[in-house]
């Protein structure tokens, strides 16, 4: 079965760590993993997303890696601000699913205190 | 640029009648989707479209429907609304299966 876990569930930081956000999934057979960030009571708004073939990606203070035959990829946060705060999000598509559907995880809600 | 626009933002909808959320992108993109967000279930897919003319079913299909008439559009309905259905939708699309994707900001439905 395809699924996307998330750990932690929630998160509190002091402002200015950095922080490392985990997901994991069964089966390598992806397509792409792609990291998102919602805010309550918004919509997701698309982070980063890491094709197969790659084994990081950057913007800014974000950095997202992937270890496909391991099943896991990492969200890393430097120097948090309380601006970070919200729901992440990891999503994957797997090869042989229909549609290029992305299963999510579950999310990690951060909290990053001033 | 717009991206993704869902109209209504909110309703309250009473059970038993129909109701469409509608989606319009204007990315050009070929793959759209809905996904409904569950407080403990997290984001399902309900119904997909990879290109215009062709819809598919997802995790939750049961009690809606999908078209595709042209690429910018993917209206959801709900023929005869129930309280199970009481969430929040968020249409997506995609240029391709392999490439980002992107939300819109979500309908949050009440059914009574």
């Amino acid at each position: 079965k395809q699924e996307v876990t998330q750990i932690p569930a929630a998160l509190s930081v002091p402002e200015g760590e950095n922080l490392v956000l985990n997901c994991s999934f069964t089966d390598s057979a992806i397509y792409n993993l792609q990291w998102f960030r919602q805010d309550p009571g918004k919509g997701l708004t698309s982070l980063l997303l890491i094709q197969s073939s790659q084994r990081e990606q950057t913007s800014g203070r974000l950095n997202a890696s992937l270890d496909k035959s391991s099943g896991r990829s990492t969200l890393y946060i430097a120097a948090s601000q309380p601006g970070d705060s919200a729901t992440y999000l990891c999503a994957v598509r797997w090869i042989y699913n229909q549609g290029g559907k992305l299963i999510f995880g579950q999310g990690t809600e951060l909290s990053v205190k001033p | 640029t717009a991206g993704i626009t869902q109209a209504p933002t909110s309703q309250i909808l009473a059970a038993g009648r129909s109701m469409t959320l509608r989606c319009t992108q204007d990315m050009r993109h070929n793959a759209m989707y809905w996904y409904r967000q569950d407080l403990g279930l997290g984001l399902r897919l309900i119904h997909y479209s990879n290109t215009a003319g062709t819809t598919g079913k997802g995790e939750v299909p049961d009690g809606y429907s999908v078209s595709r008439a042209n690429t910018d559009d993917f209206p959801l309905t709900l023929a005869s609304a129930v309280p199970s259905q009481t969430s929040v939708y968020f249409c997506a699309s995609s240029e391709g299966l392999n490439t980002e994707a992107f939300f819109g900001q979500g309908t949050r439905l009440t059914v009574v």
